[in-house]
Order: structure tokens, then sequence, then C-alpha cells
């Protein structure tokens, strides 16, 4: 499984946009790049995923870098409820797995 | 539809007994997954089916685990003999398709403390 890199931990103030940033080197042609986060107490979420071009829905954007290398997912205005460990997944197409690193502990400010 | 539901959501046993974990996927999903999660370790998938039939239980740690899907929308996770070291939450999920290109659901988890 290709690996990603995500800081530990971020921090920002309510209603201040927010940049989590995913490093994945090794991505591969096939490898779709998904996020998911994980409130306090429950089960993790899905929040987006892309290819290769630039998404966007109701809860997040996804950057995602020219050669893949790299993605940035972005909360356009943090709330105290997107506290969350946001996790950064590659899933190729030739499996059905879903395989989780350790996320980035986001913390949000009143 | 109400989600991915999982009973019970908290369990005490004793070590050595047989614990007994279910979820009920959402209806018309293909794909149910097995997630443990502990501080040490984070989220580990243990298993997965597609149709109802196991596709990898390489995640499972030890014979200790079984996990059966005998129709789609029923599965459980047995432990048996459990020990302590088996405490975690336990998450199961369900997806329509491969999740390369789709998102999975996940449950409210089952809290296991074995003591």
């Amino acid at each position: 499984d290709a690996k990603t890199t995500q800081p530990n931990s971020m921090e920002s103030n309510e209603e201040e946009p927010v940049h989590l940033p995913c490093n994945h080197s090794t991505i591969s042609g096939t490898d779709y790049i998904h996020w998911y986060r994980q409130l306090p107490s429950q089960g993790p979420e899905y929040v987006i995923h892309g290819l290769t071009s630039n998404v966007n829905n109701r809860m997040a954007s996804l950057a995602i870098a020219e050669d893949r290398k790299s993605s940035t997912l972005i909360l356009h205005r943090a709330t105290l409820r997107d506290a969350a460990v946001y996790y950064c997944i590659l899933r190729d197409i030739s499996t059905d797995k879903l395989i989780f690193g350790t996320g980035t502990r986001l913390q949000v400010f009143p | 539809d109400a989600g991915v539901i999982q009973s019970p959501r908290h369990e005490v046993t004793e070590m050595g007994q047989e614990v007994t974990l279910r979820c009920k996927p959402i209806s018309g999903h293909d794909y149910l997954f097995w997630y443990r999660q502990t501080m040490m370790r984070g989220l580990e998938l243990l298993i997965y089916f597609n149709n109802n039939v196991p596709i990898d239980d390489s995640g499972m740690p030890e014979d200790r685990f079984s996990a059966k899907m005998p129709n789609a929308s029923f599965s459980t996770l047995k432990i048996q003999p459990s020990e302590p070291r088996d405490s975690a939450v336990y998450f199961c999920a369900s997806s329509l398709k491969g999740v390369w290109n789709t998102e999975a659901f996940f449950g409210q988890g089952t809290r296991l403390t074995v003591v």
C-alpha cells in the first residue's frame, strides 16, 4: 500500500481557513486520494476524494498537486465541530481495502 | 437509512469468555469491513467481505478471532477466548462498491473491555 505522511497535529481558530497537508510521493497513477475524519468518540466519516483534479463538496475542498505527490484538504471556515483527526489515504483500484495511517489531529479554538 | 448499526455499544467481559460483536450494514452495500482501534496501533483493518464472502482476513490478529457474514444484512465478529489485550473499539463499515472510488460508512463502534 502506498504511504502517506501527515503532520501529527495542527491548530486553527474558529472561522479561519485550515489547510491540512498530505505527502504521498510514492503514489501510483491509479491511486485515489481519500480523506476521512474521526470526531471524538465516533467512527470515521468520509470527507472527500479525488484522482487528479481539485474537488469541492459541501464539507471541504481537495487540492491535488500537478505531480500528485501531495494534496491539501481545505476547510474554508473552521468550526469547533471540525476538531477531529483527519486521515489522508491512498486507494488503488486493484484493492478494495481502506488502510488508515496516524492522521492529523486538528484543534480548533474559539 | 439508519446507517451502519453496531451492537452492543459497550461490552465488558471477563478474560476467557466468548465475545460476539454484531453489525448491520447499510442496505444494498456490497462491502463490509471490520476495524479495530487502539491508542497504540490506531485503526487496523481486520477483515472485509464482498457480497458476503470474506476476501481478505490478513488483518485478523490470531485464531481467536473469527468473522462471519451469513447474509447481506448481518455480520458478526467473534473473539473466543477473549484476552485483556483485545480491549479496543471495534468498528464496522460498509460501502456500495469498492472503496477506491466511493465512500465507506462507519458505525458508531463497540467499545470492548476485557478484564
